[in-house]
């Protein structure tokens, strides 16, 4: 079965609204990361290795290691948020070995 | 300007053959990766490799070769080619590997392969 379940799957917003996405664990990890894929491709990450309440402009990380989970709050949200969120797993810090999710596609609209 | 340089963005193979991608990174790192993302399949883990050594490999088939002749490239060649291998390969660098400067990865724009 999939190590790393990402909720929901799709959302789709009014420019101005809030989302909340969610990561849950199947295995034991020892971190995490989440991630942006712009339409077309590219990854960029958005928090490396976020352990507790983490937050960088408009986007928060929740992330609780033992209890297996993470999410990724985006407030008042902007079309150009609009694109798939991706969380990754590793079983080991510091190899890069990530295990990703499918990942949310967020769809924000005028 | 981007600082991860993958090529080609886009190719088109026939099952049996064999493609090159080509991977180039201007961020100073000394470790590097690949990634594949398919339709059916999230973003998997490939290669990673350490001053041009390779480090890990989660790539059951010996049709995927790396190749890293600097230490900023690390190609991918694909062998009879088959076209369940159509995807979106993805090179990565971070700082280092397997300590903790290991850093973040930055991701390049993916070369999308169809095999027909």
């Amino acid at each position: 079965g999939q190590q790393v379940q990402q909720s929901p799957t799709s959302l789709v917003l009014q420019e101005g609204e809030n989302a909340e996405l969610q990561c849950n664990f199947s295995t034991s990890l020892n971190s995490m990361q989440w991630f942006y894929q712009r339409p077309g491709g590219s990854l960029v990450s958005v928090f490396y290795n976020p352990s507790g309440t983490k937050q960088s402009g408009r986007l928060t990380s929740t992330t609780v290691i033992k209890e297996r989970r993470s999410s990724l709050h985006i407030s008042s949200s902007q079309i150009t948020d609009s694109g798939t969120y991706l969380c990754a797993m590793e079983r080991r810090s510091g190899y890069n070995k990530l295990t990703f999710g499918k990942g949310t596609v967020l769809l924000v609209s005028p | 300007d981007p600082k991860i340089i993958q090529k080609p963005k886009y190719l088109v193979a026939v099952t049996g053959s064999e493609k090159i991608l080509i991977c180039e990174q201007y961020l100073g790192h000394n470790a590097m990766y690949w990634y594949r993302q398919s339709a059916k399949k999230p973003l998997e883990f490939m290669f990673s490799y350490s001053y041009q050594k390779l480090m890990d490999n989660q790539t059951a088939s010996s049709r995927f070769q790396p190749q890293s002749s600097k230490k900023n490239h690390l190609d991918l060649q694909i062998t009879a080619l088959k076209p369940d291998d159509s995807a979106t390969y993805f090179c990565a660098s971070s700082q280092d590997w397997g300590g903790a400067s290991t850093g973040q990865l930055y991701f390049g724009e993916g070369s999308k392969l169809t095999v027909l």
